[in-house]
């Protein structure tokens, strides 16, 4: 069973370019996280979906950030108009209905030139 | 506000010897905890949860410890290897489902 799945696992984009990131759960999981990791800080949240619904989003940004988890395929996360503040790591975590444990992937490092 | 945060930024510790890892909370409604290892360029792994109603859970060389009163969470880890040597989380389960992660601590273990 293949766990949680992100890619790409590294990204560099120019200052106004978009960068998607996606993140594959692990099987049978319908809860997906997005968390945003600057280096030597902890996890911040951002948004809590189920397929095809945003439960939380709390954490993301206003602006230009948005995130979606369709029915059919893997949880994109979308920056657009990226700015250097935006280089970041961003995980994903998955985990079943109903079970508190949340499972991470390696994470997509995201570098704004 | 929401506010998970940990006592000491680093902690070393010589191989062999038990380490303490510390964390405070500040929602007491919160029901769920968990602690998290990171190491470098990898994502948190799972270590160990415990339950609001417990006080007290215990794994393979790990236990953690849950004081409600003063809202304070522990992970010992018992005989550290340096295998152990990584950033520790703890993570305290929020409303909705989402988890709130602490600052992080830095263990580095010494042969």
């Amino acid at each position: 069973n293949a766990g949680v799945m992100q890619n790409p696992r590294h990204l560099v984009r120019r200052r106004g370019q978009e960068a998607r990131l996606r993140c594959s759960p692990m099987k049978g999981h319908s809860h997906v996280y997005w968390y945003r990791q600057l280096p030597e800080e902890g996890l911040k949240f951002m948004v809590y979906l189920q397929k095809e619904n945003i439960i939380d989003e709390s954490g993301m940004p206003k602006e230009r950030f948005s995130a979606e988890f369709p029915k059919e395929g893997p949880s994109i996360l979308r920056i657009q108009q990226v700015v250097r503040g935006d280089s970041a790591a961003y995980f994903c975590a998955s985990r079943q209905a109903n079970t508190g444990e949340l499972f991470f992937g390696e994470g997509s490092r995201l570098t704004v030139l | 506000g929401e506010s998970v945060g940990l006592h000491l930024p680093t902690l070393s510790v010589q191989e062999g010897d038990n380490s303490i890892i510390n964390c405070a909370y500040s929602n007491s409604a919160s029901d769920y905890f968990i602690w998290y290892k990171q190491e470098s360029g990898k994502g948190p792994q799972f270590i160990i949860d415990i339950r609001s109603n417990m006080d007290k859970r215990q794994g393979q060389r790990v236990t953690v410890l849950l004081n409600k009163t003063v809202k304070h969470l522990s992970l010992q880890i018992a005989a550290t290897q340096p295998g152990d040597s990584a950033v520790y989380f703890c993570a305290e389960n929020y409303e909705g489902g989402k988890l709130i992660f602490g600052q992080g601590t830095e263990l580095s273990v010494k042969p």
